[in-house]
């Protein structure tokens, strides 16, 4: 399995305002995935991130809104810009660990409420 | 298109036996996870099915029917802190890195 670490654990912003949240994995993978999960909703997939290269994007997602680093095989980061109200909701961050299953593991989440 | 379908709640009692459905139509098929997620957390894996059949860890235990594109979970001895919310999950693509498909989840409440 991952272990995989989230910063910030919760935060409350102001519309307009930009965040930054931090996903950290304690081995190296290829791909790390974003997932959006709104109030009482399952898990939407935002992007794909492979290091290395762009982030792919899924219907309905796009870069200037959720840009998305990953400057090395362990680390990436989302950016929810220009927020509004409809962006809270709960940002986790995904590894496949690999192995038979490539089981995916997620992170422990980031609980945002825009005001 | 993609669909997963769940249903919505379930109610359980201490003890008993609980079997949560899930059924899928993807364009492809490599494999169908469970997750549980209590509230306010994040989801943690399960299990996991690529061929047909049953697979059991513990109290709980998975089975596929990849011709009816259909799984269940089954929950056994149940305990209060089964009460969670249970994700079915289907990855289309073979190669790795592929995200998974999510339905909407199941919410199980276990009383005493």
């Amino acid at each position: 399995s991952a272990v995989i670490s989230q910063k910030p654990s919760r935060d409350i912003c102001q519309r307009g305002t930009s965040l930054t949240i931090q996903c950290q994995v304690d081995s190296q993978v290829t791909m790390m995935f974003w997932y959006r999960q709104q109030p009482g909703q399952s898990l939407t997939l935002i992007a794909t991130a492979n290091q290395g290269s762009e982030a792919t994007y899924e219907s309905g997602f796009v870069i200037d809104k959720f840009p998305i680093s990953r400057p090395n095989l362990t680390f990436s980061t989302l950016t929810v810009s220009n927020m509004s109200p409809e962006d809270s909701s709960i940002y986790l961050c995904s590894v496949e660990a690999g192995g038979d299953e490539d089981t995916q593991y997620f992170g422990p989440g980031t609980r945002l409420t825009v005001l | 298109g993609q669909n997963i379908d769940q249903p919505t709640e379930m109610t359980a009692t201490e003890g008993a036996i609980v079997q949560i459905n899930c059924t899928y139509q993807t364009s492809g098929f490599n494999g169908l996870f469970w997750y549980q997620q209590h509230a306010g957390e994040a989801p943690t894996f399960l299990s996991y099915n690529v061929l047909d059949g049953l697979e059991e860890k513990g109290r709980f235990s998975s089975f596929l029917s990849r011709s009816k594109g259909y799984s269940y979970l089954l929950l056994k001895e149940l305990q209060m802190k089964d009460s969670a919310s249970y994700l079915c999950a289907v990855r289309e693509e073979e190669q790795a890195g592929t995200a998974l498909i999510f339905g909407k989840g199941t919410t199980l409440s276990v009383s005493s």
